[in-house]
């Protein structure tokens, strides 16, 4: 398996525009993360998903934030419209609870710039 | 009571020492608490995890102790290396819910 594919890598836009993050889970798996990266507040939890469902996302900034995972193969974050303030590493993680281990598997991450 | 307190937040030692980071926790339905290790530019990786039924648990040169009654848990690096300078996490989950909530992170640099 290749691990967790998020795409893009890096994000330059402009204030005010959409930004679409993209996220691919490990096959197989049945829980699916969004998390946020900033120096100041470490790695957030935004929202997280189980077979394709949202459970938790209390930690979605803003309305200007949403989420969705259509199948169990695809997840995708938006923030319409962005701000600088948006400016982080965003990563998608996705993980298999069934095996009790919960281990959380990591994609390499989105830099995202909004300028 | 779904924050993970981390502890320090950077730390500098030198080859062979023996950094410790220190997490704890208050909401007592978490009950699986991994470190995570990451490096520039890359996602954090699992390093070691534990259940809240042992006190210890070693891999390699990395050892969690975990302390329920205190709701805290740490990291030790046995003869640490230059290779090990990195970011650590530690993070609590609830095998009920799925969560899994991540302390502030400490930023460690073995120096050679």
């Amino acid at each position: 398996d290749a691990g967790v594919i998020q795409s893009p890598r890096h994000e330059v836009t402009e204030m005010g525009q959409e930004v679409t993050l993209r996220c691919k889970p490990i096959s197989g798996h049945d829980y699916l993360f969004w998390y946020r990266q900033t120096m100041m507040r470490g790695l957030e939890l935004l929202i997280y998903f189980n077979n394709n469902v949202p459970i938790d996302d209390s930690g979605m900034p803003e309305d200007r934030f949403s989420a969705k995972m259509p199948n169990a193969s695809f997840s995708t974050l938006k923030i319409q419209p962005s701000e600088p303030r948006d400016s982080a590493v965003y990563f998608c993680a996705s993980s298999l609870f069934l095996t009790g281990r919960g281990e959380a598997f990591f994609g390499q991450g989105t830099r995202l710039t909004v300028v | 009571q779904q924050q993970v307190k981390q502890s320090p937040q950077s730390l500098i030692v030198q080859k062979g020492g023996i950094p410790i980071i220190n997490c704890a926790y208050e909401n007592t339905a978490f009950d699986y608490f991994p470190w995570y290790q990451q490096f520039p530019g890359k996602g954090p990786a699992l390093l070691i995890a534990i259940r809240p039924d042992v006190s210890e648990k070693k891999e390699g040169r990395f050892t969690i102790s975990f302390n329920k009654s205190a709701k805290q848990f740490s990291l030790h690096i046995m003869d640490s290396q230059p290779g090990d300078s990195a970011t650590y996490f530690c993070a609590a989950g609830s095998s009920n819910t799925g969560k899994l909530i991540f302390g502030q992170g400490t930023t460690l640099q073995v120096k050679p």
